[in-house]
């Protein structure tokens, strides 16, 4: 049981470049989040989705589109990337919307030069 | 992984002595709160959680306390260990909804 699995854990972008972060969970949860970390402040939401086939948009989804074919995986992924772009990600998912615990992979760490 | 968590308020202990890190939820309907920890360069950790029908709940070294009318959080970690150093933070949540809250956090140094 290897929970939420990010991939890369590191990569650096220039402007305008996209490129996709992976994120997969083998706990048969239903939902699942991407945040991203900026020093200094708490977790910000960018996409979830509450199953298959469905997503949403979080507080700060500009610049971001994500996925959700299956209920393992929720690829986030970046158009033209910016500067303001460089941050942590972190995938997150939790069972169901009954005060339940938000389990996090271990980050991808974006930098945009 | 030391970006995260800059200029975050910073808590220094003795190792052996009791840690107390606090955190003020926002908002008044919130009824499920979680302290995670978070170690440089790795995702947050499940620490303990409570939700709003108690005050309080223990679990190895840990204590969290919830005070619904000041909205007040608060993690007690016992006899701290190096091993304990990281940022803390804790996450709100009203059951039943998608949307968590996050804390800034508060960066936890053992002192040996």
């Amino acid at each position: 049981n290897a929970g939420v699995t990010q991939t890369p854990k590191f990569r650096i972008l220039k402007i305008g470049q996209s490129m996709t972060l992976q994120c997969t969970q083998d706990m048969n949860h239903n939902y699942m989040y991407w945040y991203r970390q900026d020093p200094g402040m708490g977790l910000k939401l960018i996409y979830y989705s509450v199953g298959a086939g469905i997503t949403d948009k979080g507080e700060v989804p500009n610049g971001y589109n994500v996925s959700r074919s299956t209920t393992e995986d929720f690829p986030l992924r970046l158009e033209l990337a910016a500067p303001s772009q460089t941050s942590v990600y972190f995938c997150a998912s939790t069972l169901s919307l009954g005060a339940n615990v938000l389990t996090f992979g271990a980050g991808s760490r974006l930098t945009v030069l | 992984g030391e970006s995260v968590g800059l200029h975050l308020p910073t808590l220094s202990v003795q190792e052996g002595d009791n840690s107390i890190i606090n955190c003020a939820y926002s908002n008044s309907a919130s009824d499920y709160f979680i302290w995670y920890k978070q170690e440089s360069g790795k995702g947050p950790q499940f620490i303990i959680d409570i939700r709003s029908n108690m005050d309080k709940r223990q679990g190895q070294r840990v204590t969290v306390l919830l005070n619904k009318t000041v909205k007040h959080l608060s993690l007690q970690i016992a006899a701290t260990q190096p091993g304990d150093s990281a940022v803390y933070f804790c996450a709100e949540n009203l059951s039943g909804t998608y949307k968590y809250i996050f804390g800034t956090g508060t960066r936890l140094k053992v002192l040996a």
